[in-house]
């Protein structure tokens, strides 16, 4: 089935360390996004990538890092600089063949410890 | 800054109702319009998208866009305790990039 696999779903980080979480997805989409959701709050971007090899800083870039090495992939690293990491992150992709429209994997949930 | 604007709720209806959830945004270079429903701890789900000025309808969802307003709104009609969730809408702005814009979302509460 064609879709967006993020791993790991649930993650524990001690302090000071970098964490790395994977997204993949095999809807041969051009655009991939990192969202963070904190508890109670709306999808706030991380970074996008709208082709290989090419990614821009959306609204809280600091603290994390991407790459885009494969169109199927767009993994993001948190590192021990972001402070408060603790949140639901959401890895997107979209294609302009869909309107653009949006789709979401399943998310994974990152545990400061 | 280019906003979208939601009440957060919570919204309550009774079963059977019709629920109406708003949204506004900022920029009027926004061409595409998506709502989605996101359950506690998952990840949201695409209900709908729009983009032209008037009515989309899909079984019991209604997309309805005002472009001049800059209002989009999702009517879902006989509302069911099981589409209790929370609604986001999100704006497609064009310009240099393709980016999405979500609001906040509204928290809908059905209730039996």
């Amino acid at each position: 089935d064609g879709g967006i696999t993020q791993s790991p779903k649930y993650l524990f980080r001690k302090e000071g360390q970098n964490v790395t979480l994977s997204c993949e997805q095999n809807l041969n989409h051009d655009a991939m996004y990192w969202y963070r959701q904190d508890p109670g709050q709306g999808l706030r971007l991380i970074y996008y990538s709208q082709i290989v090899n090419d990614f821009q800083k959306g609204d809280i870039a600091e603290g994390y890092s991407v790459s885009r090495e494969k169109k199927e992939s767009f993994p993001l690293t948190v590192t021990s600089a972001q402070k408060n990491p603790t949140a639901f992150y959401l890895c997107a992709s979209s294609t302009p063949g869909s309107g653009n429209t949006i789709y979401f994997g399943e998310g994974s949930w990152l545990t400061v410890v | 800054q280019k906003e979208v604007e939601q009440n957060s709720g919570p919204l309550s209806v009774p079963e059977g109702a019709i629920a109406s959830l708003n949204c506004t945004y900022s920029d009027r270079g926004s061409q595409s319009f998506f709502w989605y429903r996101q359950y506690s701890g998952k990840s949201p789900e695409l209900i709908m998208f729009i983009y032209s000025n008037g009515d989309k309808e899909d079984g019991r969802f209604t997309a309805q866009l005002n472009k001049a307003s800059q209002y989009v709104s999702l009517l879902i009609r006989d509302s069911q305790p099981s589409d209790s969730a929370t609604y986001l809408c999100a704006a497609l702005f064009s310009g240099g990039y393709q980016k999405v814009t979500f609001g906040t979302g509204t928290k809908l509460q059905v209730i039996p």
